[in-house]
């Protein structure tokens, strides 16, 4: 396994513009995760994905957050006219179907956002 | 709701020093526990996990025990070294989501 990853690992942008950022999960795993980790405090639930299908989505994604895998391989998120509250470390994360149905979430390198 | 507490940090101890975070969670059902490492520049990271109640995870000498009675999953290691400072996070999991603590940090000196 070459691990989860993320691109860009940084991104500066101005208030009000849009951002992408990309996850590959390790290959073969159909879950994929996003969580957002503002500074001090642990990462937070987002939105998951079963393969190509958004099966669940947190009250923290407002309109302006979307996610998508279209191929059930990588994901993109992409933030919409961004705030300065937006401003985090944004964690991808990759598992497996278990058969105890608890898989084990591998984390990726994050994407640290700066609104400014 | 689920929740994780963590104690607060920063924990400072000496090198060789014994190391004990404090974990307790809030939940239906029993959840697996995990413990997360995350070192200066990288991501998260697994350090150890336990399934059911009295199960103990282990990995590169750090410990914790899931104890159903007290809600505790606590995080132990006999002899600390510069390079285990890190943050380290406590979490459950909940559905397909993991629920996670603040975060401890935790600073070793030589």
């Amino acid at each position: 396994d070459t691990g989860v990853s993320q691109d860009p690992r940084h991104k500066i942008t101005k208030r009000g513009q849009n951002v992408t950022f990309r996850c590959d999960p390790i290959s073969e795993h159909n879950r994929l995760y996003w969580y957002r980790q503002t500074l001090g405090q642990g990462p937070e639930f987002l939105t998951y994905f079963q393969n190509e299908a958004q099966l669940e989505k947190s009250r923290l994604l407002s309109d302006r957050f979307s996610a998508e895998r279209p191929k059930g391989s990588f994901s993109t998120l992409e933030i919409q006219r961004t705030e300065q509250g937006d401003s985090a470390m944004y964690l991808c994360a990759s598992s497996r179907p278990w058969a105890g149905g608890q898989d084990t979430q591998y984390f990726g390198p994050g994407t640290r956002l700066t609104v400014l | 709701g689920n929740s994780v507490t963590q104690m607060e940090g920063p924990v400072t101890l000496s090198e060789e020093a014994f190391l004990t975070i404090n974990c307790t969670y809030t939940a239906t059902g029993y959840p697996s526990l995990f413990w997360y490492v995350q070192y200066p520049g990288e991501g998260l990271q697994l350090l150890l996990k336990a399934t059911k109640a009295d199960d103990k995870g282990s990995n590169k000498g750090f410990e914790a025990t899931y104890r159903k009675e007290t809600t505790s999953f606590h995080l132990e290691k006999g002899s600390v070294q510069v390079s285990d400072s890190a943050v380290y996070f406590c979490a459950l999991i909940h559905g397909n989501k993991l629920v996670f603590g603040a975060g401890t940090i935790l600073r070793v000196k030589s």
